[in-house]
């Protein structure tokens, strides 16, 4: 069946250094991609958002890149922190409005290293 | 911090039994999803409720049930519990209707079946 999943299910960065998480999605049809960040003993929260009719995204220090001839996304954050560290997931949400079920990946668990 | 609250925050339960998991949505948000988390793993879709009906399913059994109630909050029903059934049940909110609308995550039921 269709899924979205990830390349590395870890990653280690240094403090203040840019990291890179990416995420492949296999459903053509899908029209909204979304980034969440789960900390421990917490729910998923939004990160950055982009929908298929574009190509890139930016907000505060974060930036989605899609590439839909692939089918790939990748989440870059700019000067990391160590509140950055926790699990990040790449959802997706198929071209079928009205419905928000969303498609989850399995998750990379980032960590910062001060 | 959402405005999406769950309760209980940890439940334990044994195999055989009935649970149910409620959660407030957060004000000015109409539809309620719940997805299911197991450990390690991205959360899956369970049903949504929109207008106190349900608003789409994923692939769960029916003895997983729901209801939402006319202030938007709602209850999960799981009966006749399994042991896959321990996951971390998450309840999220939107305004609903829209499509690709954001959804705000609570922090979740942690329910434990021994």
């Amino acid at each position: 069946g269709e899924s979205v999943g990830l390349h590395l299910p870890t990653l280690s960065v240094q403090e203040g250094d840019n990291s890179i998480i990416n995420c492949a999605y296999s459903n053509s049809a899908s029209d909204y991609f979304i980034w969440y960040k789960q900390e421990s003993g917490k729910g998923p929260q939004f990160i950055i958002d982009i929908r298929s009719n574009m190509d890139k995204r930016q907000g505060q220090r974060v930036t989605v890149l899609l590439n839909k001839t692939v089918k790939h996304l990748s989440l870059q954050i700019a000067a990391t922190q160590p509140g950055d560290s926790a699990v990040y997931f790449c959802a997706e949400i198929p071209s079928n409005f009205g419905n928000e079920k969303l498609t989850f990946g399995t998750g990379t668990r980032l960590t910062i290293i001060p | 911090e959402t405005g999406v609250t769950q309760s209980p925050t940890h439940l334990i339960k044994t195999r055989g039994q009935q649970v149910t998991l409620r959660c407030s949505s957060q004000s000015g948000h109409n539809t309620v999803s719940w997805y299911q988390q197991a450990l390690g793993q991205g959360p899956q879709f369970i049903f949504q409720y929109y207008r106190e009906e349900e608003n789409g399913r994923g692939n769960f059994p029916p003895r997983f049930s729901g209801l939402q109630f006319p202030n938007y909050s709602s209850e999960l029903n799981v009966n006749a519990l399994e042991l896959d059934d321990s996951a971390l049940y998450l309840c999220a909110s939107s305004r609903g209707g829209q499509g690709s609308e954001k959804l705000f995550f609570g922090s979740g039921t942690q329910l434990s079946v021994l």
